[in-house]
Formats: C-alpha cells, sequence, structure tokens
C-alpha cells in the first residue's frame, strides 16, 4: 500500500531564503505526481504536476524534482516571501484514479 | 480561470440524517472525485467518477455513501445516515484525463452533531 511522507512537518524561515521540501513515497511504480498548497481552513490549490517520465517541473519560483528510483520528489522555493505561508502537500498518482496524499509542510516565512 | 465549485460551504445535520454535498467540476473534465480531510489528518481518497459510473472507491466509501452526476453539470456526493466520524472537510476534484492535475474544489465543511 503507498504511503507517502512529508518531511519536516512544519518549517519557519525569514523573507527572501530559499528552501526545500520533502516528500517520499514506498512504492516507486507511480504514474504522476503533484504538488499542493493549502491555506487555513481552505481547499487545494494545485501548483505543480510532475509526469513519471519527467525529472523536473517549473512554475515560477517553484521547482519541483522527482526521482521514482529512489522515491523522493522535493519542493524547492525561491526567494520566499511572507504569501507563501501555507501547508504544502505532496500527492501521488499509483495504478488508479486515486491521489495519495502526504500529511503536509507547514510552511511560515516571517517579514 | 475555470474552477470547480461545492456548495454548501458550510453543512451542519444531526447524526442519522441525510445530506447532500454537491459540486460543479469544470466544464469540459471527465473525472470526478470526491476526498475528504478530517480535521488534523491527511487528505483521503474516497471516490472517482468516469462516464458516468464509479471508477474506483477507497475502503472509506461504503454503503453509506454514493455519488451520482445528476444532470450534465452537478456531481454529488450522498450520505445516507451520518455519523459523527463523518465530519469532515470534503473536497470534490475534477481532471480532464485520469492521471492528469486534479483541480480542487473550496470543499464543503460538515459537522455532524
Amino acid at each position: 500500500k503507498q504511503e507517502v511522507t512529508q518531511i519536516p512537518a512544519a518549517l519557519s524561515v525569514p523573507e527572501g531564503e530559499n528552501l526545500v521540501l520533502n516528500c517520499s513515497f514506498t512504492d516507486s511504480a507511480i504514474y504522476n505526481l503533484q504538488w499542493f498548497r493549502q491555506d487555513p481552513g481552505k481547499g487545494l490549490t494545485s501548483l505543480l504536476l510532475i509526469q513519471s517520465s519527467q525529472r523536473e517541473q517549473t512554475s515560477g519560483r517553484l521547482n519541483a524534482s522527482l526521482d521514482k528510483s529512489s522515491g523522493r520528489s522535493t519542493l524547492y522555493i525561491a526567494a520566499s516571501q511572507p504569501g507563501d505561508s501555507a501547508t504544502y502537500l505532496c500527492a501521488v498518482y499509483g495504478a488508479g484514479t486515486a491521489l495519495i496524499f502526504g500529511k503536509g509542510t507547514t510552511l511560515s516565512v516571517s517579514s | 480561470e475555470p474552477e470547480v465549485t461545492q456548495t454548501p460551504s458550510h453543512q451542519v445535520t444531526q447524526m442519522g440524517q441525510e445530506v447532500i454535498l454537491r459540486c460543479v467540476p469544470i466544464s469540459n473534465h471527465l473525472y470526478f472525485y470526491w476526498y475528504r480531510q478530517i480535521l488534523g489528518q491527511k487528505v483521503e481518497f474516497l471516490v472517482s467518477f468516469y462516464n458516468n459510473e464509479i471508477s474506483e472507491k477507497s475502503e472509506i466509501f461504503d454503503d453509506q455513501f454514493s455519488v451520482e452526476r445528476p444532470d450534465g453539470s452537478n456531481f454529488t456526493l450522498k450520505i445516507r445516515s451520518t455519523k459523527l466520524e463523518d465530519s469532515a472537510m470534503y473536497f470534490c476534484a475534477s481532471s480532464a484525463m485520469s492521471s492528469e492535475t486534479q483541480y480542487f474544489g473550496p470543499g464543503t465543511r460538515l459537522l455532524v452533531l
């Protein structure tokens, strides 16, 4: 059964710092991986989808990488801003249609 | 930009009552999903729906749950007889194709008393 783990559970950084969020999954036979942002009490906003054949995907200040063989993905945020404060969720597609989520990393960026 | 919408945003119900949560997926999407998130826990998959039938369901999606696409735009989740442990945020999502980007709605917060 696929398990997704995100470390750390919480992270606090000063504004302007570059940071990396980690996601690991137990079954490397995934199709795609999707990163989301969740603000408190709100829905999930899709940030990036990395297809299983890709190693990286970029959107603005965000860069996500995928290493299927080691069961890892990272989300790199450049030049962090207070508006980046949120919970970041990693989710993987297995053989079916379901996304399997990690518990998330709660990021706090102070000004 | 097209988005997934959900109604109501909040629902309070008594244990044992039936509730229907409503969603309008993105119009040209073919796959529809329901997920739930109990407070402080992971987002959990409930069910996926394609071509007017269930594609996949989780162990959570038992006989108390059902989904329906009653017309060309709405997608509903019915909980037949709510339990206290059904209290959660319920998210609807849609995607153009399987394994492509899923777009989530803002959620319905369900509280069962």
